[in-house]
């Protein structure tokens, strides 16, 4: 079967702490995206990455990071110098080439600060 | 920057027509989505439509296209309690190759 997943469903941290979030697709795509979603807002995006071994910030990129090693895979970090980071997180997939950007969604994780 | 956005709620009764409104900003948008979210999921996609297009109609889904107001709709018939959810609307950012995404509209069903 393919698609998308992420890890955890649900993640807690405590102040301070980094943690990482897990992205893998196995759609041969080769664009892969990352999201915040807040209650009553859309997806803000935090990055993104069109290539292997190359991405970009987004709209809300401070206080992440990420990495792109692999086609399949699309790791974040929330780093403690994330202010506000309790959110849902989800991760999303293209095919890079040509106009049409249809998105392949992952099924999210939410992130708890405790 | 770009901008799209929708009404937050809706209600109607099993077996009436729903239709979610959208606007957006960005002039030079190619496709435009429709996005299903249930509650603690990934979203969905239901159905985009080319800029080029007017209407299209995928089943119990029609989406209409208004590129001078800058105005997608989407129209769920005969709506079912299965349909409860929240419905994103977007665009693309050619620039970015990302999406853009409005704030969502929940679409409440009442048996």
């Amino acid at each position: 079967d393919g698609g998308i997943t992420q890890s955890p469903k649900y993640l807690f941290r405590k102040e301070g702490q980094n943690v990482t979030l897990s992205c893998e697709q196995n759609l041969n795509h080769d664009a892969m995206y990352w999201y915040r979603q807040d209650p009553g807002q859309g997806l803000r995006l935090i990055y993104y990455s069109q290539i292997v071994n190359d991405f970009q910030k987004g709209d809300i990129a401070e206080g992440y990071s990420v990495s792109r090693e692999k086609k399949e895979s699309f790791p974040l970090t929330v780093t403690s110098a994330q202010k506000n980071p309790t959110a849902f997180y989800l991760c999303a997939s293209s095919i890079a080439a040509g106009t049409q950007n249809e998105q392949f969604f992952g099924p999210g994780t939410r992130l708890t600060v405790l | 920057g770009e901008d799209v956005e929708q009404s937050l709620f809706l209600s109607v009764r099993e077996g009436d027509s729903s239709v979610i409104n959208c606007t957006y900003t960005d002039s030079s948008s190619t496709y435009l989505y429709w996005y299903k979210q249930e509650p603690g999921a990934g979203l969905q996609l239901l159905t985009y439509i080319f800029s080029n297009m007017d209407m299209k109609q995928d089943q119990r889904l029609t989406v209409l296209l208004n590129k001078k107001d800058k105005h997608l709709s989407l129209r769920i018939a005969d709506t079912q309690t299965g349909d409860s959810a929240i419905y994103f609307c977007a665009d693309t950012d050619t620039g970015r190759r990302a999406l853009t995404f409005g704030s969502g509209t929940r679409l409440q069903v009442q048996p």
